[in-house]
């Protein structure tokens, strides 16, 4: 099973800051990684895929990075409604795994 | 607009059997992979379970292998979750989640709001 660790669990930013989150897989999964944004009470949303693919509707500041064993997914100024947990999963091989998140949280 | 719409949730006791449901609209559902995917309270994302468009292809992550079995009604459009010999720790949200192609393994790119499944005596 490839185990994605994602860091740091938690990020104090304020808004128009920028954001980096990273992703580290356990061996490599090509480009196959993708970003979700989750906010309370809601479903996950698909952010980024191949590793630096936005998804329809999302918007320009978001962008992702990486390739083999190491991602990043940046914000490049926080938007109120980005704050929010965001999870790393890799589609390489089965089983399907996600990193265990991390929080974007107003500073 | 794509809707995925879940049901089936509820409380079980240690050992029960559940059945999720998982009403799709919107979109050609012959001609998409769908799963699942649980969030146990406070905790993280863990997949579950995946089956491709024409039910050729079925996979279960290691913690319901031998559990759970999914299924699909495509004349329904509707995608299934069989839940047996339910644990405490199957305690969770389960959503369902469409991939973006009819193949697997994709991206999940439509999720519906998820159904609460609660585990315990």
């Amino acid at each position: 099973e490839i185990v994605l660790t994602q860091s740091p669990a938690t990020l104090s930013l304020s808004p128009g800051e920028r954001a980096t989150l990273s992703c580290r897989a356990s061996q490599s999964v090509s480009r196959y990684l993708g970003w979700y944004q989750q906010k309370p009470g809601q479903a996950p949303r698909l952010l980024i895929y191949d590793a630096s693919n936005r998804a329809t509707g999302i918007p320009a500041r978001f962008s992702g990075s990486g390739s083999g064993t190491d991602f990043t997914l940046t914000i490049s100024s926080l938007e109120p409604e980005d704050f929010a947990v965001y999870y790393c999963q890799q589609r390489y091989n089965w089983p399907l795994t996600f990193g265990g998140g991390t929080k974007v949280e107003i500073k | 607009e794509v809707q995925l719409v879940e049901s089936g949730g509820g409380l079980v006791k240690p050992g029960g059997s559940l059945r999720l449901s998982c009403a799709a609209s919107g979109f050609t559902f012959s001609s998409y992979s769908m799963n699942w995917v649980r969030q146990a309270p406070g905790k993280g994302l863990e997949w579950v379970s995946s089956i491709d468009y024409s039910s050729t292809y079925i996979y279960y992550g290691e913690s319901v292998k031998g559990r759970f079995t999914i299924s699909r009604d495509n004349a329904q459009n509707s995608v299934h979750l069989q839940m047996n010999s339910l644990r405490a720790e199957d305690t969770a949200v389960y959503y369902c989640a469409r991939v973006s192609s009819g193949g697997l393994p994709d991206w999940f790119d439509y999720w519906g709001q998820g159904t609460l499944v609660s585990v315990s005596s």
